[in-house]
Order: structure tokens, then C-alpha cells, then sequence
């Protein structure tokens, strides 16, 4: 069975702190990891689409990494804002044959003024 | 702008009853996804399409059937509700290849079966 693992799952920061969360996954048949931000009331948007070991992305505060060999990315967020505040999913994608999508839980995380 | 839309927002439907779910995306994608999301349980994959007509099943397509006639139009059937069917339908839409294309999704439908 694949499993995908966010941690934490939830979070309260202040704002300025910066943070940062962690998505396990299956360490082989890998193809892709997405993160997305989903905000309340909204639809999930992508923030990072990562296909090789060792990337690293980053739009203006946030930044990801990747460790496709352990199975692991972690999200960052630099000086946290309220506006930061929303849950955040992982998603593996595999190959194996077929396609495989596999979300994460998610972290929610809340930036407290 | 890219756009993925949604039939309804919200559903209530009765037990046994014939529930169409309709997604239209604008973006000329090849690829679209019918999710479902339960609290504690992240987003599930039902279906998902890389083609007109073509169809893969996802982690739970039990209960569920899926028509893609058009390549802007995905739809999710559920033959006979039933009340663990209530929950958050979201669908997407990416382009092919997906390690290169994130999904695009639309805003969801809360379906509630009673």
C-alpha cells in the first residue's frame, strides 16, 4: 500500500516565525512531487512541481527541496504572514504500469498576527 | 485565466438516486482527475482521464463511473447514491505528462446524501 505522510498536521506560528513541514513518500516508482496551497473556501493551488533529486524551488518566501532516494520533501516558509495561512498538500505522483496520484493529509498551518 | 469549473457547489441528493457530477475545464487539457476529500483522509483519486473516452481507475472507483465525450468535459456518476458517498467532489485538469504539470482544480461540489 503507498502512503503518503505530511507532518505536522496541523500548526500555529506568529507571524514573522518561519517554519516548515515535511511530505514522506514511497521511494520507488517515483515521477513527481507537487505541493499545493489550499486555502479556505478556495480551490488547492500549485505551488511547486519537482521531478529530480536534489531540486530545489522557491517563489518568494516558500522554497522546497527534494530527496527522491529517502522518499521525503520538505516545505519551507520564510517570516510567516497571515496571508501564508491555509493547508498544505503533497502529492506523489508514480509509475509503475500506470499512473499512481497519492495526496498527503495535508498541514494546516495558521499564522497568528 | 485558467478555469476549471463545477456543475453546483452543493448537492443533496437521496438514497439511490442517479448523481451526475460535472467538471468543464478551458484550458485545453489532456489529462482530468474526479477527487474526493473526507477529513483525515487528503484527497482520494476516484478517475482520472488522459483522453476523450479513454478512463484509468483511481484508489476508489467503487460506486462510481466516469464519461469523458468531449475534452473539456469530465463527468463522475454515481449509479445509486448512497450515504457514504456524501462528501467534497473536486475535480482537475493538467496537461499531459504528469511530472512536468501541476492540476488546476475547480472549486468543488459538497454532495450530501441523505
Amino acid at each position: 500500500i503507498l502512503n503518503v505522510e505530511q507532518s505536522p498536521q496541523s500548526l500555529h506560528v506568529q507571524e514573522g516565525d518561519s517554519t516548515n513541514f515535511t511530505c514522506s513518500f514511497p521511494s520507488s516508482n517515483f515521477y513527481a512531487l507537487h505541493w499545493y496551497r489550499w486555502e479556505t473556501a478556495k480551490s488547492p493551488e500549485a505551488l511547486f512541481v519537482m521531478t529530480l533529486n536534489g531540486d530545489e524551488k522557491k517563489k518568494g518566501r516558500i522554497s522546497a527541496t527534494l530527496n527522491t532516494k529517502e522518499g521525503y520533501s520538505y516545505l519551507y516558509i520564510k517570516g510567516s504572514q497571515p496571508e501564508d495561512s491555509a493547508t498544505y498538500l503533497c502529492a506523489f505522483v508514480g509509475f509503475a504500469g500506470t499512473y499512481k496520484y497519492i495526496f498527503g493529509t495535508g498541514t494546516r498551518l495558521k499564522v497568528l498576527a | 485565466d485558467v478555469k476549471v469549473t463545477q456543475s453546483s457547489r452543493y448537492l443533496v441528493k437521496r438514497t439511490g438516486e442517479k448523481v451526475f457530477l460535472e467538471c468543464v475545464q478551458d484550458m485545453d487539457h489532456e489529462n482530468m482527475f474526479w477527487y474526493r476529500q473526507d477529513p483525515g483522509l487528503g484527497l482520494r483519486l476516484i478517475y482520472f482521464s488522459y483522453d476523450v473516452k479513454m478512463k484509468e481507475k483511481g484508489d476508489i472507483p467503487e460506486g462510481y463511473s466516469v464519461s469523458r465525450e468531449k475534452k473539456e468535459r469530465f463527468s463522475l456518476i454515481l449509479e445509486s447514491a448512497s450515504t457514504n458517498q456524501t462528501s467534497m467532489y473536486l475535480c482537475a485538469s493538467s496537461h499531459r505528462g504528469p511530472s512536468s504539470y501541476e492540476q488546476y482544480f475547480g472549486p468543488g461540489t459538497r454532495l450530501t446524501v441523505t
